[in-house]
């Protein structure tokens, strides 16, 4: 299995500019999740997803867009990028199970928006 | 919202020094997660409890739900143990929207 994986590992953007970031399991997880993380801070909730065809909001979603698909799949959508937006991005899912909802990261998106 | 503390945000320790962390909620939770995050910036899911106490190797993982308190031993301490530890709750009822702590970074000097 790959677990989760990220695309791209780094973007750069100007100010405006919109762009997808990429994210899939292979471990047929209901649940994924978006999180951003900036110095100093937790990492925050942006938009989650119990499952194909349902997401919701989070801490921190004002900018960002999200779908569901399929199972494997949850995409990110910027609109319109913000230096505010200049952040580490990372994916989780997880699933229940006799353990719980463990969590599996991909490995992140480092974004810096000019 | 749960609120998430950890304590102390930086440790610096000497190879073999026993290791604390702590980790502080402010309301019921359904689980508590501890993550490693290493200098390349990934994150691994160490432990997720939500009573007792787990046994990983040389990484214990305690709670205590009455006191809304969990701690992260790490025995005989290695430098390959630098990294920073993240703890984050997940609320009753299931739900699996984690609020985390800002996490412990920890340095191991051989």
């Amino acid at each position: 299995n790959a677990g989760v994986t990220q695309t791209p590992k780094f973007q750069v953007l100007k100010t405006g500019q919109s762009m997808t970031l990429q994210c899939a399991q292979d471990m047929n997880h209901e649940y994924m999740s978006w999180y951003r993380q900036d110095p100093g801070m937790g990492l925050r909730l942006i938009h989650y997803s119990v499952g194909a065809g349902i997401t919701d909001q989070g801490e921190v979603p004002n900018g960002y867009n999200v779908s569901r698909s399929t199972t494997e799949d949850f995409p990110l959508r910027l609109l319109s990028a913000a230096p505010s937006q200049t952040s580490v991005y990372f994916c989780a899912s997880s699933s229940p199970g006799d353990r719980g909802y463990e969590q599996y990261f991909g490995p992140g998106t480092r974004l810096t928006v000019t | 919202k749960n609120e998430v503390e950890q304590s102390p945000q930086n440790l610096t320790a000497q190879e073999g020094e026993f290791i604390t962390i702590n980790c502080s909620y402010s309301v019921g939770i359904s689980a508590l997660h501890w993550l490693q995050q290493h200098p390349g910036g990934g994150i691994v899911s160490l432990f997720m409890l939500s009573s007792g106490k787990k046994k990983h190797g040389r990484l214990i993982a305690t709670i205590n739900i009455q006191e809304k308190h969990s701690s992260l031993h790490i025995t005989a301490s290695h430098p390959r143990d630098s990294a920073v530890y993240i703890c984050a709750v997940g609320s009753m009822g299931g739900s699996e929207k984690l609020v985390f702590g800002k996490g412990t970074k920890l340095t191991v000097n051989p």
